[in-house]
């Protein structure tokens, strides 16, 4: 079975560009939560979406968005990117958008110059 | 603030060594605590978690302490191995109410010498 699926795997943008990440769960997951890692950091909580509802969300600005389409595949939307932006995103997802266990993605490497 | 504090923040031992890594938090609403594993290039894995009823738990080679009363557990990897070479996170959350989702630590990479 595919584990989570995330895309691209690296992305190179400018100051103040838009970036748009793609997040496809694991078959069956109806949950996905998006984190920003930043290097020799922890991953940060930055959305959790179910059954294409927003669940939660961590203290990031409002540049940050995010969308759960009916597939369950997920999409996380960063606008006037900044150069503190540059970090790996993770996507997990879960069965459920509670006591279920999160199973991570790979990650997007995303590196704002 | 930070909610889970997690030391130390890198560790170097020989194989066979028994790596320790201890974490703090101060919500006593957490009653999860799951350990991580990432490998560069990829996100993290689930190794272990355990619930405060209880205060060890082993899953292989990978032990978890936990001090209910202290507010702190530990990751115990008896007879290390170079391929346990990674960085290791510890998180804590919710599991029966408040905010599910878990609150990580600043992580420890680990090196396992051969």
């Amino acid at each position: 079975d595919a584990g989570v699926t995330q895309s691209p795997t690296h992305l190179i943008k400018t100051r103040g560009q838009h970036v748009t990440l793609r997040c496809s769960p694991i078959s069956g997951h109806k949950s996905v939560s998006w984190y920003q890692q930043v290097l020799g950091q922890g991953p940060q909580f930055i959305f959790q979406y179910y059954e294409k509802e927003e669940r939660g969300r961590g203290n990031f600005p409002d540049r940050f968005s995010a969308r759960q389409f009916p597939n369950y595949s997920s999409e996380l939307n960063v606008n006037a990117l900044l150069l503190g932006d540059s970090a790996l995103y993770l996507c997990a997802s879960s069965f459920e958008d509670r006591r279920a266990e999160a199973f991570f993605g790979q990650g997007t490497r995303l590196t704002v110059v | 603030q930070q909610q889970v504090k997690q030391s130390p923040q890198s560790l170097i031992v020989q194989k066979g060594g028994i790596p320790i890594i201890n974490c703090a938090y101060e919500n006593t609403a957490f009653d999860y605590f799951p350990w991580y594993q990432q490998f560069p290039g990829k996100g993290p894995a689930l190794l272990i978690a355990i619930r405060p009823d209880v205060s060890e738990k082993k899953e292989g080679r990978f032990t978890i302490s936990f001090n209910k009363s202290a507010k702190q557990f530990s990751l115990h990897i008896m007879d290390s191995q170079p391929g346990d070479s990674a960085t290791y996170f510890c998180a804590a959350r919710t599991a029966s109410g408040g905010s599910y989702i878990p609150t990580f630590g600043r992580g420890t990479s680990l090196i396992v010498h051969p």
